[in-house]
């Protein structure tokens, strides 16, 4: 089975620029969760999906950070405007209700924002 | 509310050596403890879990026991090799149901032979 698929791996834009990642999560699992990795901060979670609706989005850093799930296959996290200190690596994971708690994670999004 | 507390790294190690990550946790209720391994380049993976007090989990000579006691449950191995080099996430689960978790900061593991 494929793994959670994010694209595109790496993104350099200019600040100012809207930039927007894709994931698609593992077929069956009905979270979704996207997080944010940087050396300063850690791993910070931003939104978690429970079956397409948005459960929390408190991590979410302002408003010029948004993310939709439109159906069970895909989500999206957009930035709009971009700023320098967006720069990190965004993480999209994916896990099945049972009691496990299992989070699998995708390869991730290395974003540059010059 | 729940929090996760690990050992600050980077921690490195020569060959062979035996290794413990600690973690602590703070925790309502009776949570589930995890530990994900990130490799260069990748997203976190899982590598143990222990659901229930005294539970040891293990997997690829690493083991971990949940000590509710202490709120521990500390990363142990015997004998550690150049591919474990990786950071290292403590994490526990929120509630029952709720499949979020809350992760501790890492800890950068460097093996060297």
């Amino acid at each position: 089975d494929a793994g959670v698929i994010q694209s595109p791996r790496h993104e350099v834009t200019e600040m100012g620029q809207e930039v927007t990642l894709r994931c698609k999560p593992i077929s069956g699992h009905d979270y979704l969760f996207w997080y944010r990795q940087t050396m300063m901060r850690g791993l910070e979670l931003l939104i978690y999906f429970n079956n397409n609706v948005p459960i929390d989005d408190s991590g979410m850093p302002e408003d010029r950070f948004s993310a939709k799930m439109p159906n069970a296959s895909f989500s999206t996290l957009k930035i709009q405007p971009s700023e320098p200190r967006d720069s990190a690596v965004y993480f999209c994971a994916s896990s099945r209700t049972s009691g496990r708690n299992e989070q699998f994670f995708g390869p991730g999004t290395r974003l540059t924002v010059l | 509310g729940n929090s996760v507390t690990q050992m600050e790294g980077p921690v490195t190690l020569s060959e062979e050596a035996f290794l413990t990550i600690n973690c602590t946790y703070t925790a309502t209720g009776y949570p589930s403890l995890f530990w994900y391994v990130q490799y260069p380049g990748e997203g976190l993976q899982l590598l143990l879990k222990a659901t229930k007090a005294d539970d040891k989990g293990s997997n690829k000579g690493f083991e971990a026991t949940y000590r509710k006691e202490t709120t521990s449950f500390h990363l142990e191995k015997g004998s550690v090799q150049v591919s474990d080099s990786a950071v290292y996430f403590c994490a526990l689960s929120e509630t029952a149901g709720n499949e979020k978790l809350t992760f501790g900061t890492g800890t950068r593991l460097t093996i060297i032979p």
